[in-house]
């Protein structure tokens, strides 16, 4: 099973301001087989990127991604108030399908 | 407009069964392979099995395997997770997700919330 660790666990910034988070596989990841979820209070997960680059449906360009291998970010720059929620980090390319443990963007 | 809604959660005493339930509306149901994602209150997201479109495979979580099954009815364009020998440490909200493979978990339910309890 591939582990897959997010840092840091809690990220305090301001409205306008970069956040940068990073999420790390214990293996290397074929084909890039990484998203990145948001989640609000209340609210199921929705989906921001996938294939650790590219964009969801409906995801806005301030959320970008990137990386290779065994380490990736997300950065969300100019942040807004309702990026201020949680996020976590999958891999997707081995079986099982895991998630890191979530950071969490406060004001 | 893709939506899936999940039933079947509720209160259960450990060692008993629920079954949930998840129809999907807005895709071709079985283009995909469907997926169950589980969170325990307060904490973080925990893959729990997955099946192929057409039910011929079907992966589980290791603490799952032997005590829960996921199927599917593709006519009815729906999937389900037969939970039976139920622990306190299966107390969490289960979401149905459609597995789009190359572009990940892309569409989830709103979740039905699973307590087992004496």
């Amino acid at each position: 099973e591939i582990v897959v660790t997010q840092s840091p666990g809690t990220l305090s910034l301001s409205p306008g301001e970069t956040a940068t988070l990073s999420c790390r596989a214990s293996q290397s990841l074929s084909g890039t087989y990484l998203a990145w979820y948001q989640q609000k209070p209340g609210q199921s997960p929705r989906l921001l990127i996938y294939g650790a680059s590219y964009r969801a449906t409906d995801t806005p360009d301030r959320f970008s991604g990137s990386g290779s291998g065994t380490d990736f970010t997300l950065t969300i720059s100019r942040l807004e108030p309702e990026d201020f929620v949680v996020y976590y980090c999958q891999q997707y390319g081995s079986s099982p399908p895991t998630f890191g443990q979530g950071t969490m963007v406060e004001i | 407009e893709v939506q899936l809604v999940e039933s079947g959660g509720g209160l259960v005493q450990p060692g008993g069964s629920l079954r949930l339930s998840c129809v999907a509306s807005g895709f071709t149901f079985n283009m995909f392979w469907m997926t169950w994602v589980r969170q325990a209150p307060g904490k973080g997201l925990e893959w729990v099995a997955n099946i192929k479109q057409d039910g011929s495979e079907e992966y589980y979580v290791e603490s799952a395997e032997g005590r829960f099954t996921i199927s599917r009815d593709n006519a009815e364009n729906s999937v389900y997770l037969q939970m039976n020998n139920l622990r306190v440490e299966d107390t969490a909200v289960y979401y149905c997700a459609r597995d789009a493979n190359l572009w990940g978990f892309d569409y989830w339910g709103q979740g039905t919330l699973v307590t087992v309890s004496s």
